[in-house]
């Protein structure tokens, strides 16, 4: 099968402008994660959708973060205006189910430096 | 909250050698657990789990049981071979269903 799907893999811009990434999970997944992994750290969960409504957004920065997932399949997560604290590799994955012994599924993620 | 710590690294190891990487965790409930590994470039990838106390995950040689008792569950692996180089990460399955990471541990072996 095919795995999750992320674009683009690397993104550089300025602080205080925006950016936006994409991400297609593995076919029929109805959960979708998206993770923020800080150099020479593990990743964070920065929202959780099940189909297409969240399910789990407490870590998001929600005055400049937003995510949506319109159509419960693909995904994108917008920053905006991006900070120098921002660069990182925002990670997706996904799920067949939810649940504590679910597999998240990984895409490579998107690396963002912000000059 | 759900924590999950693992042993600092880097860890460099010889060809063949044994590996052992130390994760404990802290959590409410009956977690599932999770070792994870990312090669250089790449996403996570699900190396072995292990979802209730005694269960031993095993892949690719790599071994962990899942001890309640301890609230550990270390990655062990006999002989390690040079392309077992990459970042290892332990993780937390939750009551609320979301995967709560350790910082990971980059392993180098060498040839």
């Amino acid at each position: 099968e095919a795995g999750v799907a992320q674009s683009p893999r690397y993104k550089i811009i300025e602080k205080r402008q925006s950016v936006a990434f994409w991400c297609n999970p593995i076919s029929g997944h109805a959960t979708l994660y998206w993770y923020q992994q800080i150099l020479g750290q593990g990743p964070k969960l920065l929202i959780q959708f099940q189909n297409n409504g969240v399910v789990d957004d407490s870590q998001l920065p929600k005055d400049r973060f937003s995510a949506e997932r319109l159509k419960g399949v693909d995904s994108t997560l917008k920053i905006q205006p991006a900070k120098l604290e921002d660069s990182a590799v925002y990670l997706c994955a996904s799920s067949s189910q939810t649940g504590s012994g679910q597999p998240q599924h990984f895409g490579d993620g998107t690396r963002l430096s912000i000059l | 909250g759900d924590s999950v710590t693992q042993m600092e690294g880097p860890v460099t190891l010889s060809e063949e050698a044994f590996l052992t990487i130390n994760c404990t965790y802290t959590a409410t409930g009956y977690p599932s657990l999770f070792w994870y590994v990312q090669y250089p470039g790449e996403g996570l990838q699900l190396l072995l789990k292990a979802t209730k106390a005694d269960d031993k995950g095993s892949n690719k040689g790599f071994e962990a049981t899942y001890r309640k008792e301890t609230t550990s569950f270390h990655l062990e692996k006999g002989s390690v071979q040079v392309s077992d180089s990459a970042v290892y990460f332990c993780a937390l399955g939750g009551s609320n269903y979301k995967l709560t990471f350790g910082k990971g541990t980059l392993l180098t072996v060498n040839p």
